[in-house]
């Protein structure tokens, strides 16, 4: 069974930081391309970034949004994948999902990151 | 950035109903483009991929058609485990964009 969990959220200050993990298992993660998608409260689905794998040279992509701010980091000896938020802002409030979209349809259950004073 | 723009924002409709959203994205992108279902508090859900072909364990009144600027997501008749919000992506290029969502209501 294909388990993504995420671990790591809660609330912040603005400016703050925060890392998020995702652990995954029941398929080969070394093998995909990893993606960070979230979700403000009552709002839709935004793509927050991607992580290649070795074949990919480990590159990253990134929305314009997070770009400078946030660090996708993946570690394939843990299966692990992670999200490294910096000078973090209000806007930043919503559910942050772990998923392997491509070729998959793979989600984690998501974790809640509040940004607030 | 590509802009994915769906419409309606939000519908509603009836049991059996045949129900079609449409997304259009700012400049081509080929068939790269898929079409998620999420239903409240529940992950997103994937009905579509590459334009047109039907995800796996999906029923098969969910259609999907469209390549270059225009997409569309059709229900044939409409069931009531189907009124949720629908997305689409398009994975032509960097950054991946979401449509706003069509949320789909009961009539």
């Amino acid at each position: 069974e294909v388990q993504l969990v995420e671990s790591g959220g809660g609330l912040v200050q603005p400016g703050g930081s925060l890392r998020l993990s995702c652990a995954a298992s029941g398929f080969t993660f070394s093998d995909h391309y990893m993606d960070w998608v979230r979700q403000a409260p009552g709002k839709g689905l935004e793509w927050v970034g991607r992580a290649r794998n070795k074949a990919g040279s480990y590159t990253t992509e990134y929305a314009a949004s997070v770009k400078g701010r946030f660090t996708i980091s993946r570690d394939d000896s843990k299966n692990s994948l992670y999200l490294q938020m910096n000078s973090l802002k209000t806007e930043d409030t919503a559910v942050y999902y772990c998923a392997c979209i491509s070729p998959f349809d793979y989600w984690g259950q998501g974790t809640l990151v509040t940004v607030s004073s | 950035d590509i802009q994915m723009t769906q419409s309606p924002s939000a519908m509603s409709a009836s049991v059996g109903d045949r129900v079609t959203i449409t997304c259009r994205a700012s400049q081509a992108i080929s068939n790269y483009l898929a079409w998620f279902q999420q239903k409240p508090g529940k992950v997103p859900k994937r009905l579509i991929y590459s334009a047109s072909s039907l995800q796996s364990g999906v029923p098969s009144r969910f259609s999907g058609s469209g390549s270059g600027t225009e997409f569309t997501l059709t229900i044939s008749s409409l069931q009531p485990e189907d009124f949720a919000t629908y997305y689409c992506l398009q994975h032509n290029s960097y950054p991946r964009t979401f449509g706003q969502g069509t949320k789909v209501e009961i009539k």
